[in-house]
């Protein structure tokens, strides 16, 4: 696709349910980041991918985080056991190459609410 | 450790107005970068620009530029002659050899009123 895209754009779930959120990077983008944002607040890195090496878990908060990385391509960020606390926007962004240099694109990111 | 500090909660100018985002930062790295992006209300991050720490000299892109001066380890941003659609969420961000992710500010929110 022509951008980073991310589904659903909004989700509202209940304390407790697990939830699954999807990003589909721009074509040919090996590396695929994972950050969070909450209100008010700059980006939290939780996880990176770049092609078929282990990936950087460092961010993730809690175990109830995990994210996976199908086929070098889509990726879905899963949230076990929903908090409260977990609400915020996530944010997916592909890049050429993961380098320091690279600059990241953002897709538009997923409204999470737990209610 | 990396460390990014955007002083600036929240900027609110007239139209017209030049306004001035500042950026401070920490790093321990020789080479690092520096990035600018934009989040406007759509909520969709956009690059803006990058700078490398070998390279102080300074950049003008249209309306924006940029101040890189590693002897205040300040990184700031100057929108000239703003406009209502300068409106949004400016981020700073770090990135250096020692990690790649990109370490951010808490960002600054500017208003430009008509």
């Amino acid at each position: 696709g022509a951008g980073v895209s991310q589904s659903p754009s909004n989700k509202v779930t209940e304390k407790g349910k697990d939830v699954e959120l999807r990003c589909d990077p721009i074509s040919g983008h090996t590396a695929l980041y994972w950050y969070r944002q909450s209100l008010g607040q700059g980006l939290e890195f939780l996880i990176y991918f770049q092609g078929n090496s282990a990936p950087d878990k460092s961010g993730l908060p809690s175990d109830r985080f995990s994210a996976e990385r199908t086929g070098g391509s889509v990726s879905t960020l899963t949230i076990q056991r929903t908090q409260q606390e977990d609400s915020a926007v996530y944010l997916c962004a592909s890049s050429y190459w993961t380098g320091a240099s690279t600059e990241a694109f953002f897709g538009q990111g997923t409204r999470l609410t737990v209610v | 450790a990396q460390k990014v500090t955007q002083a600036q909660t929240e900027i609110s100018v007239v139209e017209k107005e030049d306004v001035t985002l500042d950026c401070v930062y920490e790093t321990r790295d020789t080479t690092y970068y520096l990035f600018w992006y934009k989040q406007p209300p759509s909520g969709e991050l956009v690059f803006l620009i990058r700078r490398n720490s070998f390279d102080e000299q300074n950049e003008i892109s249209g309306r924006y530029s940029w101040n890189f001066q590693k002897s205040t380890s300040s990184f700031n941003f100057t929108i000239t002659a703003s406009q209502v659609v300068d409106s949004a969420v400016y981020f700073c961000a770090l990135s250096g050899d020692s990690n790649y992710q990109l370490i951010w500010g808490a960002g600054t929110k500017l208003i430009i009123k008509p």
